[in-house]
């Protein structure tokens, strides 16, 4: 079974330009989810999608990041415009079940992202 | 709101040592409970999970027990190995997924 996809891996940007990030999910999977991980911290959850509908976007900073989903398979997050903080991994991650807390969220090798 | 408390690291241990690493939650309800491991250049991994109260979940030769009076879900390992050098995070899944903030383990030979 093929893991969570995501790309690019790296990306080095100066502050104010725009920049995306594309995840694809194990195949079946409802759930997505992007965190943000700030080095030395915890993965911080940004947004979560029950297929292509949002479920919780409370912390994403909804100014300047946006992420879709549209065809309830993969999704795009989009930082416009980046500011120097947002130097991050993004991780994304799917979960099985919808809304099952027992259940296991698989996670994508991250992009890590460098403002400059 | 819900929330997890980790022991902060580094940790470095020498190979076979015993290892604890510490975690706390605040959670309204029944949230599941879990330890993911992040390895240099990798992924976070779920490592172990338990979904209730005295719920013991393993894997790999490590162990953590929910325990609900003392609101924990410490980590243990009795002998620990240099491929055991990594990143550990606690979560919680109650309205959303809660991580840790982390604790970085290195064993050396």
């Amino acid at each position: 079974e093929a893991g969570v996809a995501q790309s690019p891996r790296y990306k080095i940007i100066e502050k104010r330009q725009s920049v995306a990030f594309w995840c694809n999910p194990i195949s079946g999977h409802a759930t997505l989810y992007w965190y943000q991980q700030i080095l030395g911290q915890g993965p911080k959850l940004l947004i979560q999608f029950q297929n292509n509908g949002v479920v919780d976007d409370s912390q994403l900073p909804k100014d300047r990041f946006s992420a879709e989903r549209l065809k309830g398979v993969d999704s795009t997050l989009k930082i416009q415009p980046a500011k120097l903080e947002d130097s991050a991994v993004y991780l994304c991650a799917s979960m099985l079940e919808p809304g099952a807390s027992y259940n296991e969220q698989f996670f994508g090798p991250g992009t890590r992202l460098t403002v400059l | 709101g819900d929330s997890v408390t980790q022991m902060e690291g580094p940790v470095t241990l020498s190979e076979e040592a015993f290892l604890t690493i510490n975690c706390t939650y605040t959670a309204t309800g029944y949230p599941s409970l879990f330890w993911y491991v992040q390895y240099p250049g990798e992924g976070l991994q779920l490592l172990l999970k338990a979904t209730k109260a005295d719920d013991k979940g393993s894997n790999k030769g490590f162990e953590a027990t929910y325990r609900k009076e003392t609101t924990s879900f410490h980590l243990e390992k009795g002998s620990v190995q240099v491929s055991d050098s990594a990143v550990y995070f606690c979560a919680l899944s109650g309205n959303q997924f809660y991580f840790g903030t982390g604790t970085s383990l290195t064993v050396i030979p």
